[in-house]
């Protein structure tokens, strides 16, 4: 069945370091990803978002890269901040001609320590 | 997202009473969505909307309905709840056109069912 998983539940890095949230999905006709922020009492919030057809894509201070061959996508954090201890999901949108159904993983708590 | 608000923010109730969760936006998208989230499990959709006349059952609807009652407005209802229902509840929105079908959310709702 469909599914998309994370594999770390935790993460915990040193302000200032760079942090590596990875993801796992299982369906191949996701045509594209989208990672999630959750703050401690706050829905979750957009980040960033990756089609299929792509391999890597930048933002400030984070980028996504895609491997579709081993199904595996990762959210990299640069200079990972206080700011950044949240949880984060990934989703992969299974595409329909109504529009797109997300489908989110497990989500990965990430720890900043000072 | 101060767009999308829910209310009420936190509800606690007992087996077998009616309950229902509002959802408000003022983003002006026509797609809206319901969401569970659980510890260790994501976020798991129960019922989602493409527009006012649209209503479709997520995976996991048992147990729940749902009402659109204007483009700005859906609500939730669980018609006689239970303690597996004691979750976190978030609303989202969208406004697809083609292409990548981001979700907007709202700060959520804490439900206990005791």
């Amino acid at each position: 069945g469909e599914s998309v998983g994370l594999h770390l539940p935790t993460l915990s890095v040193q302000e200032g370091d760079n942090s590596i949230i990875n993801c796992a999905y299982s369906n191949s006709a996701s045509d594209y990803f989208i990672w999630y922020k959750q703050e401690s009492g706050k829905g979750p919030q957009f980040i960033i978002d990756i089609r299929s057809n792509m391999d890597k894509r930048q933002g400030q201070r984070v980028t996504v890269l895609l491997n579709k061959t081993v199904k595996h996508l990762s959210l990299q954090i640069a200079a990972t901040q206080p700011g950044d201890s949240a949880v984060y999901f990934c989703a992969e949108n299974i595409e329909s001609n109504q529009g797109g159904k997300l489908i989110f993983g497990q989500g990965t708590e990430l720890s900043v320590k000072p | 997202d101060a767009d999308v608000t829910q209310t009420p923010r936190n509800r606690i109730t007992k087996t077998g009473k009616r309950i229902m969760l509002e959802c408000s936006q003022t983003k002006g998208h026509d797609r809206m969505y319901w969401y569970r989230q659980d510890p260790g499990l994501g976020l798991r959709l129960i019922y989602y909307s493409f527009d006012v006349k649209d209503i479709n059952k997520g995976e996991i609807s048992d147990g729940y309905s749902v009402s659109r009652q204007a483009q700005a407005k859906f609500s939730l209802s669980l018609e006689s709840a239970i303690p597996n229902q004691t979750a976190l509840y978030f609303c989202a929105t969208s406004d697809w056109a083609g292409g990548p079908d981001t979700q907007y959310f709202g700060p959520g709702t804490r439900l206990t069912v005791l």
